[in-house]
């Protein structure tokens, strides 16, 4: 069985901090690997993805994730936060060839301005 | 373009009733996922359609839940005789037609039992 696990569920931070939100899986195969975002009030929105190559990848309002497959990981930094980062923050895989994913339960993120 | 849009927003029902929960998805995109979230967690997988084939129903937590897909496009979730623990926000998402699919969410809407 897949799994997906965020041991960081609530991270509170001051604008300008950097940030790091822990994401690892359990799985026993190729995965991808997705964070998506929920702003407040509105839609969860893909923040990146990995699916091969570069593990380093980047996403939007200058997210990124590293893909370490020696420690099951993906977390997600980002060198300096803002206010408007405030959300709450979704680790997803899907294995190789399947297209039902499993969702982490999230990390809210605040910044104080 | 037009995103996900999902019908109603907020639905308040007695125990033991039935609902149904619509969703639109983009047009074009030929998959559709259902999923559940409870306070606190994830988001739990229900069900996926991919265009005209058997949809995967591996997530569906009773027989009270079911889901239709008409024309590849609209769904509706249905959950019958409903109870409690069946309140959370349900979201619908749907993709395009290469994968893994990046997904699409809707709004969600927010199911109390009472």
């Amino acid at each position: 069985a897949q799994s997906v696990s965020q041991h960081n569920h609530h991270v509170i931070l001051s604008e300008a901090a950097s940030l790091e939100l822990g994401c690892n899986y359990s799985y026993g195969g190729t995965v991808n690997l997705f964070w998506y975002v929920q702003y407040p009030g509105q839609h969860l929105q893909l923040l990146l993805k990995y699916f091969s190559g570069d593990p380093l990848v980047k996403g939007i309002k200058g997210f990124e994730a590293e893909f370490i497959k020696s420690k099951f990981s993906f977390n997600l930094r980002k060198p300096s936060v803002q206010w408007s980062d405030t959300a709450e923050y979704f680790c997803a895989l899907t294995g190789r060839g399947s297209y039902i994913p499993t969702f982490g339960r999230g990390t809210s993120l605040i910044v104080h301005p | 373009g037009a995103g996900v849009s999902q019908s109603p927003s907020n639905k308040v029902t007695e125990k033991g009733k039935d609902v149904e929960l619509r969703c639109d998805p983009i047009s074009g995109h030929t998959a559709l996922y259902w999923y559940r979230q409870s306070l606190g967690q994830g988001l739990e997988f229900l069900i996926y359609f991919q265009g005209n084939s058997a949809p995967d129903k591996s997530g569906l937590p009773s027989d009270r839940f079911s889901a239709e897909r008409t024309g590849g496009s609209v769904s509706t979730l249905t959950i019958q005789r409903t109870q409690q623990e069946d309140s959370a926000v349900y979201l619908c998402a749907s993709g395009g037609t290469s994968g893994p699919y990046e997904q699409y969410f809707g709004p969600g809407t927010r199911l109390t039992v009472t």
